[in-house]
């Protein structure tokens, strides 16, 4: 069972655009819902975290929405750049479940200059 | 602060071989966390100790392993290696709370023939 659902699986914008990437989750008790990013050749870094007591987190050009009656949640970049070109990760974890995070399947920013 | 180095980065094993990967976690953190990376089955935990205990287990079989030292570097041992084995293995570190970052270190690249 998937128990997280990312989309797109890839995703093509040009500088200066909005990037979108949405997840989708099935288990209620899951509270920690962070975004990695990941460069060919090196490991996930975390971008943005949130938890289900705010609706919006924002770091610099990056946001985080959050939907919990909908159990979704979604990355938003704004002004993106070509810098900003790599996979991305939605992430979810929660309650005693310790040091593990459960993946969405990733979704390829590509941002053409 | 030095991050997580996992060493080696790349391995070349036959199958029916067995195989130790090395973490060592940023300094302080007591909890390392192991994910298999494939372009399939996206990132999946495998495990995570916690002061040389072993907190949590995904679903993987029982040739996955590891273990975590007092100095908190993990090994991972893979015992009976099959071609489906192949894959980037992440490790990441914690201080060892249920909802804090985890940082990854670059993986080891594993190929099995």
């Amino acid at each position: 069972q998937q128990q997280v659902k990312q989309s797109p699986q890839s995703l093509i914008v040009q500088k200066g655009g909005i990037s979108i990437i949405n997840c989708a989750y099935e288990n209620t008790a899951f509270d920690y819902f962070p975004w990695y990013q990941q460069f060919p050749g090196k490991g996930p870094a975390l971008l943005i975290a949130i938890r289900p007591d705010v609706s919006e987190k924002k770091e610099g050009r990056f946001t985080i929405s959050f939907n919990k009656s909908a159990k979704q949640f979604s990355l938003h970049i704004m002004d993106s750049q070509p810098g900003d070109s790599a996979t991305y990760f939605c992430a979810v974890s929660g309650g005693t479940s310790y040091g593990k995070l459960t993946f969405g399947q990733g979704t390829i920013l590509t941002v053409h200059p | 602060k030095a991050g997580v180095t996992q060493t080696p980065r790349y391995l070349i094993k036959t199958r029916g071989q067995q195989v130790t990967l090395s973490c060592s976690p940023i300094s302080g953190h007591r909890s390392v966390s192991w994910y298999q990376q494939t372009p399939g089955q996206g990132l999946q935990f495998l495990f995570e100790y916690f002061s040389e205990t072993q907190r949590n287990k995904g679903n993987f079989p029982g040739r996955f392993s590891g273990r975590q030292f007092s100095n908190s570097r993990s090994e991972m041992n893979v015992s009976t290696l099959e071609l489906g084995d192949s894959a980037l293995y992440l490790c990441a570190s914690s201080w060892g709370g249920a909802r804090e970052t985890q940082y990854f270190g670059p993986g080891t690249r594993l190929l099995v023939l």
